[in-house]
This record gives C-alpha cells, structure tokens and sequence, in this order.
C-alpha cells in the first residue's frame, strides 16, 4: 500500500530555515511527481511546489519562488522541501502528496503532515 | 490566480439529511475541480476528480457536478463518518488553489 511518511516536528527561530522529508513505499517513486502544500491553523491548503521524481523537475507558487527548494533522492524513495528566510507566518503544518499520475495536479496521498513552528 | 469561494461555511445537519455544497471560481476552470474531505487531524483525502469522477473506495452517496465557474459536491445522505471540512481545488491554473473549506456538522 501507498505510504507516504513525514520527518517530525520542527521549531525555529525567524530568519532560519527548514528541511522536511517524505520517504514514499508502496510504489515505484520515480513514475510519480510529488508536491507539497502547507495549512496553517484554521486556513486553507496551500500549494507549494511539485518535483517529477523522475527527472528532477521542478515547478513552485510564485509566492514560495526564491526560497522554497524542493528535491528528491530516488534511491532513497524520498521527497524533501526546504523552506528559507523564516516568518512566523510560515508556522504551518506541511504536507507532501502525491500527484494522481504524471501530471494531473491533484493529490490521491498524502503523508501525516510535519508541524513547523516559527518562534522567537 | 484562481480565487475558489465556498459556500456556506458551515453546514448543520443530521444524519441522513442530504448535503450540498458550493465551489465557486474566479475565472473558468473548465472540468479541473477536484475535492477533498478532510477530518480533524488528518491529511485531506481525494473524494473528486474533474468534477464528478469519484476516487477510488469513495461511496456512490457522494456526487459531484458542474462546470465552469460554479460547481456543487453532494452527500446523498449523510453518514456519521461524513461530518468533516470539505475543501475543492482548482487544477487549471497555475498556481493550484483551494477553496476556504465548507464544515459539514451534526445539527
């Protein structure tokens, strides 16, 4: 079955930066393209970015574009997102998912979520 | 970008009661609107795809339609496990956006 397991949670201070990752079983990774989108408490999902596993192609919002990077390692079936120049508008809970195919931009997993806090 | 309103925000009803609700676009998004169901402290789960295609293991009590700007997810009748937030998504335009989310509650 499709998994899709989240690092933990994470707390930094604004300024810093982040790195969550997202080991995949249950498929062959590299067919699949990941995204990542973000809820803060009480707001909408967000769309962050995707990466094909693949090839190692990338797509981000324009709102995240200059400091979010997203990257895969294949021989570790793992996705990772890294966001910089922390806000405390960034305190979210962060998601991977995974794309329904090759590209229909919609998400048939998801992993548990990685809580990042930004604090002083 | 593509601006998703829902509507009600909040949905009070009673088990078996039937539920409707709204998604509404900004711009056109053709057949690209998807939906989710996401319940407390859970990652959201695909119900819909393209407007009325449901995901697979969803029940035939759940229905989608619509096209456009304005489309409409259905819960024919309501199970104790459907009481949750419901969010649609837009996959038509870049970036991909959700809407504010409907909480479908025990009246």
């Amino acid at each position: 079955q499709v998994q899709l397991v989240q690092s933990g949670t994470e707390v930094r201070k604004p300024g810093a930066s982040v790195k969550v990752s997202c080991r995949a079983s249950g498929y062959t990774f590299s067919t699949y393209i990941m995204h990542w989108v973000r809820q803060a408490p009480g707001q909408r999902p967000e769309w962050m970015g995707w990466i094909n596993a693949g090839n190692g192609e990338t797509k981000y919002s324009q709102k995240f574009q200059g400091r979010v990077a997203i990257t895969s390692d294949t021989s570790a079936s793992t996705a990772y997102m890294e966001l910089s120049s922390l806000r405390s508008e960034d305190t979210a809970l962060y998601y991977c998912a995974r794309d329904y195919g090759g590209g229909y931009f919609y998400f048939d997993y998801w992993g548990q979520g990685t809580l990042v806090t930004v604090s002083s | 970008e593509i601006v998703l309103t829902q509507s009600p925000a909040t949905l009070s009803l009673s088990p078996g009661e039937k539920a409707t609700l709204s998604c509404r676009s900004s711009q056109s998004v053709g057949s690209y609107l998807v939906w989710y169901q996401q319940t407390a402290g859970q990652a959201p789960r695909l119900l819909i795809y393209d407007v009325s295609n449901r995901a697979t293991g969803i029940p035939a009590r759940f229905s989608g339609s619509g096209s456009g700007t304005d489309f409409t997810l259905t819960i024919s009748s309501l199970e104790p496990e459907d009481f949750a937030v419901y969010y649609c998504q837009q996959r038509s335009n870049w970036p991909l956006t959700f809407g504010g989310g409907t909480k479908v509650e025990i009246k």
